[in-house]
């Protein structure tokens, strides 16, 4: 499987502010998909990143709150913009595998707060 | 009604117990079943995939899926402390990349 880093692991925020999240793989991926996981809900999926095309977001999701980069096959970028508290949440990105069923890893998250 | 329901826990065991772990969905469309472990402050890790009903085994872990009745299960043999995190069950449709997760249940293992 490959090795997925997320930067940065955590942080604390103000509101009304911006946060950039980024992902690193060690190997080059067709599909990366960013989640959301809240306190006591499931995983959510935010978007899909595909190198070289715009982010397919999912409903509820749009892309002036999370605007999603995918600059090369080995990286992408997501920002929770404008941060109010409801935004506070671990956000994980994950990659497709090349196994038989395409199964999906994840990096370690990043744990945001928003004041 | 949810896509998948899982009990949340916490479930707590003593070490060496045979600890079982479930889901249930609604939609028949659901073809592919994984189990995901999560430590605290890490990702989740993929511990089993499975496609078809029956049972898979991978050391001290067995998957069961039922797919006419809509009920998947995770059996931890022989439990170890290290076994402690939360897991998740999630699935997906044929062709989709699309994964619908479990809330997780957060399983402890006492020493």
């Amino acid at each position: 499987s490959a090795v997925i880093s997320q930067k940065p692991s955590r942080d604390i925020c103000q509101r009304g502010t911006s946060l950039t999240i980024q992902c690193q793989v060690d190997s080059q991926v067709t599909m990366m998909f960013w989640y959301r996981q809240q306190p006591g809900q499931s995983l959510t999926l935010i978007a899909t990143a595909n190198q070289g095309s715009e982010a397919t977001y999912e409903s509820g999701f749009v892309i002036d709150k999370f605007p999603i980069s995918r600059p090369n096959l080995t990286f992408s970028t997501l920002t929770v913009s404008n941060m109010s508290p409801e935004d506070s949440s671990i956000y994980l990105c994950s990659v497709e595998g090349t196994g038989s069923y395409n199964e999906q890893f994840f990096g370690p998250g990043t744990r945001l707060t928003v004041l | 009604q949810k896509e998948v329901e899982q009990d949340p826990g916490p479930l707590s065991v003593p070490e060496g117990a045979i600890v079982s772990l479930n889901c249930t969905y609604s939609n028949s469309a659901f073809q592919y079943f994984m189990w995901y472990r999560q430590y605290s402050r890490k990702g989740p890790e993929l511990l089993m995939y499975t496609y078809s009903s029956g049972n898979k085994e991978d050391g001290r872990f067995t998957a069961q899926v039922d797919k006419s009745s809509k009920y998947i299960s995770l059996f931890i043999r022989d439990s170890q402390p290290s076994d402690s995190a939360t897991y998740l069950c999630a699935m997906k449709q044929a062709g989709s990349y699309q994964l619908t997760f479990g809330k997780g249940t957060k399983l402890s293992v006492i020493p």
